[in-house]
């Protein structure tokens, strides 16, 4: 079974500063996408990878993918307390999807 | 466009009660998720219809949980009879999915929220 492994779980961020979340899975994969999830509410489509060296850039959230490392990044610069959510990376293993464990990010002001 | 319909959006029941959710994918979208995600962990799949046809039902706990794609297009998933550990947010997500594409994304409903009490 494919394994995706996200970290860290838990980011407690001033605002204002950069950090980077990192996407680790197991299996050849050249697509991956990442969701945002609020408390109480669904997934929502941030970014879709689909080839490696992809980068896709929206506001102060930059996404990358490397399928050599099996690697995914999502980068955030000078956090605003608007991006406090949990984020999962999710890939394709061709037949379904992954999703690993998220990670909830409170931005503090 | 419209996206992807749940009901109903909440649910109490008690252990060993009857339950179903319904689910109105994407017009279009041949594929069809049912994920299971309990308070602060990733959603887990249950179940993945490709059209009316079943693709990968490894994690539905078959016992207990029942899942059918009408016409290829609604979707239903029957939990008899439910356990507290049935207690999670069940999203139900479609996908474009058929043939070879690739751009697979998932598009997801709000989710039912089931308490079994």
């Amino acid at each position: 079974e494919l394994k995706v492994e996200q970290n860290p779980l838990f980011l407690s961020m001033q605002e204002g500063k950069n950090y980077t979340i990192y996407c680790n899975y197991s299996t050849t994969s050249d697509r991956l996408y990442w969701y945002r999830q609020d408390p109480g509410k669904s997934l929502e489509s941030l970014f879709v990878l689909l080839s490696n060296g992809a980068v896709k850039q929206e506001g102060r959230l930059m996404a990358s993918l490397d399928t050599k490392a099996r690697l995914s990044t999502l980068h955030i610069t000078a956090a605003v307390h608007d991006l406090s959510a949990t984020y999962f990376c999710a890939v394709d293993s061709g037949n379904q999807f992954y999703f690993g464990t998220g990670t909830s990010l409170t931005v503090i002001p | 466009e419209a996206g992807v319909a749940q009901s109903p959006r909440y649910k109490i029941i008690e252990k060993r009660q009857s339950v179903a959710f319904w689910c109105n994918p994407i017009s279009g979208h041949a594929t069809l998720y049912w994920y299971q995600q309990i308070l602060g962990q990733g959603p887990k799949l249950l179940i993945q219809f490709q059209n009316n046809g079943v693709v990968d039902d490894s994690q539905l706990p078959k016992d207990r949980f029942s899942a059918e794609r009408l016409k290829g297009v609604d979707s239903t998933l029957k939990i008899q009879p439910a356990k507290l550990e049935d207690s999670a947010v069940y999203l139900c997500a479609s996908s474009l999915r058929a043939g070879v594409l690739l751009n697979t994304e998932a598009f997801f409903g709000q989710g039912t929220r089931l308490t079994v009490v």
